[in-house]
């Protein structure tokens, strides 16, 4: 089964750090560029950031560059977020998604997403 | 940015009746080259994550029912529900992919009459 699963969400007073994992299994990770999307509270989709298979493309949203940073580890099957200078606008649920497409893209739909990771920025 | 917009912001339908969904994009999500417009809809109802329904504007993905069904091209889009089941009850997202930063419309919300 394909399968993604977030983890490391908290609370983290304004201007900390967070890590958050995606664990991924069920399909060749390193075949996918893989994505993070946001969901603030009672709110829409917000998409924060891209990289592509082997980590060659990087794209990150204006709300997050210079703060947030994608990684991978296709030898562990996991998708990192490392969140840095954290804001209360932050606050959401963090949610990894798969590309749908197989390759070194980034221009393809969202085809399989985890449940997601709550992150709380709050003194 | 692309900008997407939805409408209406919600709607109520009766059940077995039609339900449609607008999407409209600030400039074309068609790419000349493939003829392909960059166009999903997601569906996402509460507490859970949300999930693909159509891709290329009009593909509808494995498993969804055919009761759901995409059109449009350029910036115009619509989702249809044919007949409109108690499970349908969600909020649904158009999304561009044609560019970075990719952007979701604000969700419209179905509900049952």
């Amino acid at each position: 089964e394909v399968q993604l699963v977030e983890s490391g969400g908290g609370l983290v007073k304004p201007g900390g750090s967070l890590r958050l994992s995606c664990a991924a299994s069920g399909f060749t990770f390193s075949s996918y560029t893989m994505n993070w999307v946001r969901q603030a509270p009672g709110k829409g989709l917000e998409w924060v950031s891209s990289i592509t298979s082997s980590s060659t493309y990087i794209y990150d949203a204006d709300s997050v560059k210079g703060r947030f940073t994608i990684s991978r580890d296709n030898a562990k099957n996991s998708l990192y977020l490392q969140m840095n200078s954290l804001r209360a606008e932050d606050t959401a649920v963090y949610y990894c998604a798969r590309e749908g497409v197989q390759g070194t893209s980034v221009y393809y739909y969202m085809d399989v997403w985890g449940k997601g990771t709550t992150v709380t920025v709050s003194s | 940015d692309i900008v997407m917009t939805q409408s209406p912001d919600s709607l109520a339908v009766s059940l077995g009746e039609r339900a449609t969904i607008n999407c409209k994009s600030s400039q074309s999500v068609l790419y000349s080259s493939n003829n392909k417009n960059y166009l999903a809809w997601y569906q996402q109802k509460p507490g859970q994550p949300p999930q693909l329904l159509i891709y290329w504007a009009s593909t509808r993905e494995s498993g969804v029912p055919d009761r759901f069904s995409g059109s449009g091209s350029g910036t115009d889009f619509t989702l249809t529900i044919s007949s409109l089941q108690a499970e349908d009850v969600a909020v649904y997202y158009c999304q561009q992919y044609y560019s970075t930063p990719f952007t979701f419309g604000p969700g419209t919300k179905v509900d049952i009459k």
